[in-house]
């Protein structure tokens, strides 16, 4: 089935610095790539998102790359600030399955 | 607008006795419907879907099950808890017809302590 892996499960930067979360998928067939932010004790809400007809997809400080032939999509965050701390979710899914496969998270701490 | 709510939102329950967790939605029709459990630390787990009432779909084998009865609301039960259902319980909805390509909305959550 779906696996999704999700590197690095910890990352901790600088206030003002870029963070950078990967992830690989297997299912050549997905098609909808989702990015959630998970503060604690809360539920995940989404950041943004990208389909597979893109490549590229930005909001404001945030951007989502995808590249379907290795199968991998990151997440950018620049200009990072201490509200930006949470835990991140990278999702893949295939349109008709009902299904997002989440990976593993990413527990991202900003350092002022 | 469209609202999920949970409860309980915190949960402390013996060994072996029953569960039932309760999610209703707002402010739209026949959504898909999903329960997810996170262990400390892990990632989200998907236990079950829904796309309608009545019609549950089981990802992941358990002593856990879930019903529809309403439209807008999904209940996870079990009749007699183990010591591994202990976690952070999440339910979410998608907009009726999207499948998976669609954002799924979550709800805050049930944090379930099984000693």
């Amino acid at each position: 089935g779906e696996n999704v892996e999700q590197h690095p499960s910890t990352l901790s930067v600088q206030e003002g610095d870029s963070a950078v979360i990967k992830c690989t998928y297997s299912d050549s067939a997905s098609n909808y790539f989702p990015w959630y932010k998970q503060e604690l004790g809360k539920g995940p809400q989404l950041i943004i998102d990208i389909r597979s007809n893109v490549g590229e997809k930005k909001d404001q400080r945030i951007a989502v790359t995808l590249n379907k032939t290795a199968k991998h999509f990151s997440l950018h965050i620049t200009e990072t600030q201490p509200e930006d701390s949470a835990v991140y979710f990278c999702a893949a899914s295939t349109s008709g399955t009902y299904k997002y496969i989440f990976g593993t998270g990413t527990r991202l701490k900003v350092l002022a | 607008s469209q609202t999920i709510h949970q409860w309980p939102a915190t949960l402390v329950q013996p060994v072996g006795s029953p569960l039932s967790l309760e999610c209703t939605v707002e402010g739209t029709s026949n959504p898909n419907l999903y329960w997810y459990r996170q262990a400390a630390g892990r990632g989200l787990q998907l236990l079950f879907y829904s796309v309608g009432i009545g019609q549950i779909s089981s990802e992941v084998p358990q002593n856990l099950s879930a019903s529809r009865p309403q439209d807008r609301q999904f209940i996870l039960s079990s009749k007699k808890l183990l010591l591994s259902d202990s976690g952070f319980y999440l339910c979410a909805w998608s907009p009726p017809g999207a499948g998976a390509s669609g954002e799924q909305f979550f709800g805050p959550g049930t944090r379930l302590t099984v000693l």
